[in-house]
């Protein structure tokens, strides 16, 4: 079976600090792991991705996940934290040969002045 | 939001009414699907559809039904069924046969009750 979980409803953390949104994943097969981020009353913008190589991937905004595949983990990072990167941000997999994705459950990021 | 457009941005439905939620793409995407957000949650899977003319449930299908009969369109109703219609609704379509290929959505309707 297939399923994404993000284990915090909520991360705050202070401007300027590093910032980690955690996402652990279970799938049958290789994991076609995402990032997304909505604003309030907004739809998902896409952040990142991850397919294969390099367990280090860049996207957008200057967000990075590493994939962790002992761990099945795609934990989502940033260095130095902004406010305006305060939203609401879902870890997503799509199973090779499905059509379905399957969203974690949304972590609130509060970055604070 | 990238070539998804939804509308309304704000409908409001009466008791016992049915409602018709619009979700249109120029991505020329095979598969689009319909999500369902409450607050502080995650997304549920209403209903999705791989090619014109047909779709499957999701997790959450009673008291919706969709029509595709045009690749570009994939319209929501929420049916008078549907006891607890209160929610945002997401649209989002994507390429079929491209695994790693992202989801698009759209910006979102926000249907409240009367």
């Amino acid at each position: 079976a297939q399923s994404v979980a993000q284990p915090e409803d909520q991360v705050n953390v202070a401007e300027g600090n590093p910032l980690t949104v955690k996402c652990t994943y279970s799938v049958s097969g290789n994991p076609y792991l995402f990032w997304y981020v909505q604003y309030p009353n907004r739809g998902l913008q896409f952040l990142l991705k991850y397919i294969t190589g390099d367990n280090l991937v860049k996207g957008s905004y200057g967000f990075e996940a590493e994939f962790n595949k002992s761990q099945t983990s795609f934990h989502l990072k940033k260095p130095s934290a902004l406010v305006s990167d305060s939203a609401l941000y879902f870890c997503a997999l799509r199973a090779p040969n499905f059509n379905k994705f399957y969203f974690g459950s949304g972590t609130k990021l509060n970055v604070k002045p | 939001d990238g070539g998804i457009t939804q509308s309304p941005k704000y409908l409001f439905r009466k008791e016992g009414q049915n409602v018709t939620l619009s979700c249109e793409q120029n991505l020329n995407h095979d598969a689009m699907y319909w999500y369902r957000q409450d607050p502080g949650q995650g997304l549920r899977l209403i209903y999705y559809s791989q090619i014109v003319n047909d779709f499957q449930k999701g997790d959450i299908a009673e008291g919706y039904s969709v029509s595709r009969e045009k690749k570009e369109s994939f319209p929501l109703t929420v049916t008078s069924a549907q006891k607890n219609p209160t929610a945002f609704y997401l649209c989002a379509s994507s390429p079929l046969w491209e695994a790693n290929e992202k989801l698009f959505f759209g910006s979102g309707t926000q249907l409240s009750v009367l």
